[in-house]
C-alpha cells in the first residue's frame, strides 16, 4: 500500500506564488501525479514525475525527490480560479499494478 | 468528443435498495475504475477492471458489485449491504493499464449519492 501526506488547507493570495507539498512511503514507487479538483467536478490531471527534478508546464510546476519520497506543486501568479482541491497520487509497480493512492487533497483557497 | 459519462449527476434512494451508477467512455481505454469520495478523505478506491470480463476489489468494495461486459461500459451497483452509501463516486478510465506509467487517469463529472 502506499501512504501519502499533504497539507488540508492553503491560502493565498491574487498574483502570489504557493507551494503545495506530498509526502509518500511506497512499496514500490512508479511515478507521482498531481490532479486539480474544483468542488463538486472532476479531478483533471496536471502533471506526472517519474524521475528526479522539475517539471514545467506554464504556471504550473511539479518537483520529484525519489530518495525523499517527496513531491511538490508549485502555482505562480495566481489566479482565482486556481482556488480548488489539489491530489497527490502515486502509482504502484508492485502486486497491485493498474491503479494510482490519493492523498486527501489541499484545498487551496485564493484570496483578491 | 471523446470523454467519459456518469449519469445521473444526483441521485436519491431510500436506505434498503440497490442502486447502478452509470459509466460510459468512448476514449477506448482498457482501463476503468470506480472511486468513492467523501468530505475531509481521499479518493477511495473501490473497483477497477483493466480488462473486459475482468475485474478486481478494490480497498473498499464490500457492499458494492461491478461488471465489465463490454470495454465502454462500467456500471456500479451499490447495494444495501453498504453501510454509509452517502457519497461523491467517481468513475475513471485510462489508456494504459499501469497509470503509473504516465497514462493518467480520465475522470468523470461523478454521481452523488444520497441514501435516506
Amino acid at each position: 500500500g502506499q501512504n501519502i501526506d499533504q497539507p488540508t488547507e492553503m491560502t493565498a493570495t491574487e498574483g502570489a506564488i504557493v507551494q503545495i507539498n506530498c509526502t509518500y512511503q511506497t512499496s514500490g514507487f512508479n511515478g507521482l501525479f498531481w490532479y486539480q479538483q474544483h468542488a463538486g467536478e472532476a479531478p483533471t490531471f496536471l502533471s506526472y514525475n517519474v524521475l528526479d527534478g522539475l517539471e514545467e508546464k506554464g504556471r504550473f510546476s511539479s518537483f520529484l525527490s525519489r530518495s525523499k519520497g517527496y513531491s511538490y506543486l508549485l502555482l505562480k501568479e495566481l489566479q482565482m480560479k486556481d482556488s480548488a482541491s489539489y491530489l497527490c497520487a502515486t502509482g504502484d509497480r508492485g502486486s497491485t499494478l493498474g491503479r494510482l493512492y490519493f492523498g486527501r487533497g489541499t484545498q487551496l483557497t485564493v484570496w483578491p | 468528443d471523446g470523454g467519459i459519462t456518469q449519469s445521473p449527476k444526483y441521485l436519491f434512494r431510500k436506505e434498503g435498495q440497490n442502486v447502478t451508477l452509470s459509466c460510459e467512455q468512448n476514449l477506448n481505454h482498457d482501463a476503468m475504475y470506480w472511486y468513492r469520495q467523501d468530505p475531509g478523505q481521499g479518493l477511495r478506491l473501490i473497483y477497477y477492471s483493466q480488462i473486459v470480463n475482468d475485474f478486481q476489489k478494490g480497498d473498499i468494495a464490500e457492499g458494492y458489485s461491478v461488471s465489465r461486459e463490454k470495454k465502454e461500459s462500467f456500471p456500479l451497483t451499490v447495494t444495501s449491504a453498504q453501510k454509509n452509501p452517502t457519497a461523491f463516486y467517481l468513475c475513471a478510465s485510462s489508456t494504459d493499464i499501469v497509470p503509473g506509467r504516465g497514462s493518467p487517469l480520465h475522470f468523470g463529472n461523478g454521481t452523488r449519492l444520497t441514501v435516506t
